[in-house]
Formats: C-alpha cells, sequence, structure tokens
C-alpha cells in the first residue's frame, strides 16, 4: 500500500520569509500523482498545486513551488514571500495510476505564519 | 459555478443511532469520495463512486455505505454509530476518470456522544 510521510508536524515562518515543507511517500508505480494542499480554519480543502510524476519539472503556482525527486520519492513545498493567509494544515497526497481519485494523505504539517 | 455542497453542517449523534450524510458535486461532475479526517487517523479514504457505481473502497467496516443517484449526488450513511465515528466528514467531486483535480465541500462535522 502506498504511504505519504509528512515529517514536519508543525512549522513556523515570518512574514515575507521563504519555507519549505517536507513530504516522502513510498510507491512501486512509475506514474502516478502527486498534491499539495491547504486546509485553512474554515475546514475546506483547497488545491495548492500538483505535480504529474512523468513530467521532469518542477511545478509552480505563483509563490507555491514543489522540489519534485522521483527517484528519492520525495516532494516538498515551497511557499515564498510567506503571507498570513498562507497560515493553515498542510496535506500531501498521493494518487495512483488505476486509482480513480482516492487520495492518499500525509498527517498534515501545521503552519503558521509570524507578522 | 457552485461548489461541492455538503448538509448538514453540523451533527450531534447518539452511540447506536444511524447517520447520513449528503453530498451535492459541482454540476458536471461524476465522480464523489468521502473522507474520515480524525486528529488520531488524519484523513482516511472511505470511498469513491462514479456514474452511480463504487469504484474504490478504502478499509472502514460494512457500517459505512455510500451511494450515488444519477444526479451525481452522494449519500453517506453509517450505521450503529461508535464514539469513535466522530469526525469531520469530507466530500471531494472531480470531473472525470483521470487527472483531474478534486474539489472539496466544508465537511460535515459528526460528534457522537
Amino acid at each position: 500500500a502506498q504511504t505519504v510521510t509528512q515529517s514536519q508536524p508543525e512549522m513556523s515562518v515570518q512574514e515575507a520569509e521563504t519555507v519549505t515543507l517536507s513530504c516522502t511517500y513510498d510507491t512501486s508505480e512509475s506514474d502516478y500523482y502527486l498534491f499539495w494542499y491547504k486546509q485553512p480554519p474554515s475546514r475546506q480543502m483547497i488545491l495548492v498545486i500538483r505535480q504529474e510524476a512523468y513530467k521532469q519539472q518542477n511545478a509552480t503556482e505563483n509563490r507555491f513551488s514543489v522540489n519534485f525527486q522521483k527517484a528519492a520519492k520525495s516532494f516538498s513545498l515551497k511557499i515564498s514571500d510567506s503571507q498570513l493567509g498562507d497560515a493553515a494544515m498542510y496535506f500531501c497526497a498521493y494518487r495512483g495510476p488505476n486509482a480513480g481519485n482516492m487520495l492518499t494523505f500525509g498527517g498534515g504539517t501545521r503552519l503558521m505564519v509570524k507578522p | 459555478k457552485a461548489g461541492v455542497t455538503q448538509t448538514p453542517r453540523y451533527l450531534i449523534k447518539t452511540r447506536g443511532q444511524q447517520v447520513t450524510l449528503s453530498c451535492s458535486p459541482i454540476s458536471g461532475h461524476r465522480s464523489v469520495s468521502w473522507y474520515q479526517q480524525t486528529p488520531g487517523q488524519g484523513l482516511q479514504f472511505l470511498f469513491e463512486y462514479f456514474s452511480e457505481t463504487q469504484r474504490n473502497k478504502g478499509n472502514f467496516p460494512g457500517r459505512f455505505s455510500g451511494r450515488q443517484f444519477s444526479n451525481s449526488r452522494s449519500e453517506m450513511n453509517v450505521s450503529t454509530l461508535e464514539l469513535g465515528d466522530s469526525a469531520l466528514y469530507l466530500c471531494a467531486s472531480s470531473a472525470g476518470v483521470r487527472l483531474t483535480e478534486a474539489f472539496f465541500g466544508q465537511g460535515t462535522r459528526l460528534t457522537v456522544v
């Protein structure tokens, strides 16, 4: 079974600084998808960024970018110019090639942003 | 375009009762997935429905069941509630079979007393 591990239960960053959240996963598949979701206090999960495993280029979305290391099975999220609104729980998620829309989530990292 | 709607938002039930949660996906989306979120176990996949058929199922007891209607709306039922069923239940909808973004609702907070 696939597993997703987020080793940092909690992270803190100063406003306008950069922070990196870690995620590792375990899979025997070669074609899969990885996601970072944000869950603010409103509880609604919001997709931050996604990466297809067959793409070597790291995905970027404005201030959010990933460092995808397929061989190391690592998928970290970098948030640049952190803003107060970035404070939330962040979840890394894996989706296999034949898993429909089933997502396997990591345990989450709580990000705090200090003004 | 309306988002994913889950009802009710909050629910309090007594141990032994049953409960039904509802999820209306984004218009045009045919896939609906359900997740249970607890502080101890995190986010766990319950099941996925696509075009009224259960396509995937997580490792939950048979007390957890679901269905999807022809309009893609989905319901999740939990029978013989246990204290451990207290959780946030999240529903996600997706447009198709392959990689498409999953849009989540705001969840139903179920408390079993």
